[in-house]
């Protein structure tokens, strides 16, 4: 069974240039999610899907980031314009079971910004 | 707001001993208790899960033990290994998101 699928791997921008990262979640996950991960720290959540819907999206910085899971599968994280401090680690996240269920993570997109 | 902490930050062990990590949190009104490991550049792999019912968890040389009233949890891995080398990070869910420590940076030399 394939697990969660993130592309790219790394992404290297200049400051003020849009980017955006792709999630694939094991299939038959309904629930997605959109973690930050800073350096020395661990994951912090930015937007929680249950099948196209976001129910939880009180994290996610709206001036710049957005985000979309148009048909209840696979899902895309926007930023524009992109920060400096916006340089972290872009984890994705799925579980079968919603809110409580054990979470499988994808590799990451480690995000540069020059 | 829950809080979670690990102890040690970082810990580095000889070969085969035997070792404890540990995770506290706040707030004792969780659903679950979430162990993953994090390899340098790489995502997180989750080890194992204890629901809020639950005392601990078992798999392989892990055993996870969870004391919902004193918000603690500890991961125990038995005769490690230098494979096991990598982040170990403990997450709790409640009412609020899945929340996480910083982790502990495990280092076993062979």
């Amino acid at each position: 069974e394939a697990g969660v699928v993130q592309s790219p791997r790394y992404k290297i921008i200049e400051k003020k240039q849009p980017v955006a990262f792709w999630c694939n979640p094991i299939s038959g996950h309904n629930t997605l999610y959109w973690y930050l991960q800073n350096l020395g720290q661990g994951p912090e959540l930015l937007i929680r899907y249950e099948n196209e819907e976001a129910v939880d999206d009180s994290q996610l910085p709206k001036d710049r980031f957005s985000a979309e899971r148009l048909k209840g599968v696979d899902s895309t994280l926007k930023i524009q314009p992109a920060e400096l401090g916006d340089s972290a680690v872009y984890l994705c996240a799925s579980s079968l079971v919603a809110g409580a269920g054990e979470q499988f993570f994808g590799p990451g997109t480690r995000l540069t910004v020059l | 707001k829950q809080e979670v902490t690990q102890i040690p930050a970082a810990l580095s062990v000889p070969e085969g001993e035997n070792l404890v990590l540990n995770c506290s949190f706040t707030d004792s009104a969780i659903y679950n208790l979430q162990w993953f490991r994090q390899d340098p550049g790489k995502g997180l792999t989750s080890l194992l899960l204890i629901q809020s019912s639950q005392r601990e968890q078992t798999s392989g040389r892990l055993n996870a033990s969870l004391d919902k009233s004193s918000g603690r949890s500890t991961l125990y891995i038995a005769a490690s290994q230098p494979g096991d080398s990598a982040t170990y990070l403990c997450a709790v869910r409640g009412n609020t998101p899945l929340v996480f420590g910083k982790g502990t940076r495990l280092s076993v030399i062979a």
